[in-house]
């Protein structure tokens, strides 16, 4: 079974610049989630969807960051523009259904100069 | 809201030596406890977990972690370290919502080191 893929994983852009980072789930699994790792702390949920909408995007700094999963499958994340703090390992999961065990992705380590 | 702190960010051990990484929580209900590993440049994968029943929990890699209410912990343990026990150890809790449960709150990670 494939996991979850993430690309690009390593991505260095210069603050006020746009950039999106792409997820495609486990086959099957109804739910996603976008994590932010800020090195030295653990990962903190930025959204979650259950197939094609959004259960909780309490902690998304909406003013900069919007996230879509338009088919209920693949989604993408998106930073416009973006800041200094925002240089941080980006981590998509999924699991099968919303309070089932979430798998990770490898990530996508943004660096923002 | 619930939080989770770890006890030390770095720990060093031997090679065969007893693998203490300790985790407390603050939640009013007993919660869902979940221990989750991250090697270098890659995701998180869960060791072990704890939803209801047996308060210890035996994961994979030979780990286990022991639920205790009274001490609001969930410490993780392994007698016996290996090389390949090197990562970076993140302790989550999930509070109890209904029929299931609310988002992963994790900690802020404990970097163990494993000296041959």
């Amino acid at each position: 079974e494939a996991g979850v893929a993430q690309s690009p994983r390593y991505k260095i852009i210069e603050k006020r610049q746009s950039v999106a980072f792409w997820c495609n789930p486990i086959s099957g699994h109804a739910t996603l989630y976008w994590y932010q790792q800020i090195l030295g702390q653990g990962p903190k949920l930025l959204i979650q969807f259950q197939n094609n909408g959004v259960v909780d995007d309490s902690q998304l700094p909406k003013d900069r960051f919007s996230a879509e999963r338009l088919k209920g499958v693949d989604s993408t994340l998106k930073i416009q523009p973006a800041k200094l703090e925002d240089s941080a390992v980006y981590l998509c999961a999924s699991s099968l259904d919303r309070y089932y065990e979430q798998y990770f992705g490898p990530g996508t380590r943004l660096t923002v100069t | 809201a619930q939080s989770v702190t770890q006890l030390g960010s770095h720990v060093s051990v031997s090679e065969g030596a007893l693998v203490l990484l300790r985790c407390n929580y603050s939640s009013s209900v007993p919660p869902y406890l979940f221990w989750y590993v991250q090697y270098p440049n890659q995701g998180l994968q869960l060791l072990l977990k704890y939803t209801t029943g047996a308060t210890l929990v035996k994961g994979i890699n030979g780990f286990e972690a022991e639920f205790k209410k009274s001490e609001t912990s969930f410490h993780l343990t392994k007698p016996s370290a290996h090389m390949s026990d090197a990562a970076e150890y993140f302790c989550a809790v999930s509070d109890r919502e209904g029929s299931g449960n609310t988002p992963l709150v994790f900690g802020k990670g404990t970097r163990l080191s494993v000296i041959a």
